[in-house]
């Protein structure tokens, strides 16, 4: 089983609904980030969490709001979905307990496509 | 301005060569770097860090010129498994701990 687990794997939605995108982790790290991944953009970052009660925002966080329901659990929202949030989206972890090597976990990547 | 710029290739070259990609950034107070690789529809994993005094890791070789702001990334006798797009990946000092910015990546097309 995947450490990092996103669901759902893949999603259409309409414009205007509102869709939730959840990240769970069995690797106990203590940070969490969403990014999405758009052609020709990279991996851009949403929102980020350093722990349960500590939620940043990324370079791109309007339209999106997220809960970190758990040290384990991460969840990123559209409260209502927009054509150009048709992307890739990644969750991520990193261990910064022990001090940091850089390395961040991802999920398996959840798409969604928004008409 | 983009905080870190790739050459979005793609490379396609033959079994056995070598390659090379460049990556520079913009933030001089940059701290660490990184080349994350990207197999198609699966997720970045990290493939190496980037020290100041260059590393190598098997066939995989990193180099870094911060007075230049500029990373690479070198490839020998590059095998079909090779093929994917390679991330370089910026940590800011500057910002929260923990931030890394992403380049859009290179496309490396290996070819038996």
């Amino acid at each position: 089983d995947a450490d990092v687990t996103q669901t759902p794997r893949n999603r259409i939605t309409k414009t205007g609904k509102r869709i939730m995108l959840e990240c769970s982790q069995t690797k106990g790290h203590d940070r969490m980030y969403w990014y999405r991944q758009d052609p020709g953009l990279g991996l851009r970052l949403i929102y980020y969490s350093f722990d349960v009660k500590d939620i940043n925002k990324g370079e791109i966080s309007d339209g999106y709001s997220v809960s970190r329901q758990a040290q384990a659990k991460f969840s990123l929202s559209l409260e209502s979905a927009i054509p150009n949030q048709t992307a890739l989206y990644f969750c991520a972890t990193s261990d910064t307990r022990q001090g940091w090597t850089g390395e961040l976990f991802f999920g398996e990547g959840s798409r969604l496509t928004v008409l | 301005r983009k905080e870190v710029e790739q050459d979005p290739g793609p490379f396609n070259v033959p079994e056995g060569a070598t390659v090379a990609f460049n990556c520079t950034y913009s933030n001089s107070a940059s701290q660490s770097f990184f080349w994350y690789r990207q197999d198609c529809r699966k997720e970045p994993k990290l493939l190496m860090s980037v020290y100041s005094s260059g590393n190598e890791d098997g066939r995989f070789t990193a180099q870094l010129n911060r007075a230049s702001q500029y990373i690479s990334l070198l490839i020998r006798d590059s095998k079909l498994s090779d093929s994917a797009t390679y991330l370089c990946v910026v940590n800011d000092r500057g910002s929260t701990l923990g931030r890394l910015y992403f380049g859009r990546g290179t496309q490396l097309t290996v070819w038996p």
